[in-house]
């Protein structure tokens, strides 16, 4: 089956420094999807990245469908920027999201 | 902004115990999902669904039924809990052709004692 292997595992940076998040996926895809998920438990969607390089605010997303990887660039980081960070395989859109483990950022001041 | 609420938040069930976790969403999408999160598994398809009255078995199904009544309801149904149930599960709305991302909800943390 589909796999996703996401590094590092985990990360600790001081505030404002910039980090770099990767993704590695098995198998061809047609999309992904990048998420942040609050030390609570809750999921937010950061990125939907078919392909190409797509920036929010201090976030950038670069996925490289050919390569089957996608990173994700945090820069200037913040202590609010704490939390694990998954990323997920579109194989088949109608079929549900392959994860990785995640990535636990940690930042402190 | 997708609107996907689950309830309970949380639920503490007895072994053997019939558990209903439900999900309901105001984006009108077709698809919706439920998935469940463990340490060391991260989280895993367990039913999906592609509009009302449909049903399919995502990666990890055997324990669970799932039912879709309507566009907004998705609901997930431990018929008989089990201990190795407990476990964060999610449910999600998107992923089809109108809206390829998918919308997560808050979880609900579940205890099978």
């Amino acid at each position: 089956g589909q796999q996703v292997q996401q590094s590092p595992a985990s990360l600790v940076l001081q505030e404002g420094e910039n980090a770099e998040l990767q993704c590695n996926f098995s198998t061809s895809l047609n999309s992904m999807q990048w998420f942040y998920q609050r030390p609570g438990g809750s999921l937010v969607s950061l990125f939907y990245n078919p392909s190409g390089t797509k920036q929010s605010g201090r976030l950038t997303s670069t996925t490289v469908i050919k390569e089957r990887r996608s990173s994700l660039h945090i820069s200037s980081s913040q202590t609010t920027d704490s939390g694990t960070y998954l990323c997920a395989m579109v194989y088949n859109y109608a079929q549900g999201l392959t994860f990785g483990l995640g990535t636990r950022v940690s930042v402190f001041p | 902004e997708a609107a996907v609420t689950q309830s309970p938040r949380n639920k503490v069930a007895v072994t053997g115990g019939k558990v209903t976790l439900s999900c309901n969403q105001t984006n009108n999408h077709n698809n919706m999902y439920w998935y469940r999160q463990d340490t060391g598994h991260g989280l895993r398809l367990i039913h999906y669904s592609y509009g009302a009255g449909s049903t399919e078995k995502g990666d990890i199904p055997d324990g669970y039924k799932a039912s879709r009544p309507s566009q907004e309801n998705f609901s997930l149904i431990l018929e008989l809990a089990t201990p190795s149930q407990t476990s964060v599960y999610f449910c999600a709305s998107g992923g089809g052709q109108g809206a390829r991302e998918q919308y997560f909800g808050p979880g609900t943390r579940l205890t099978v004692l």
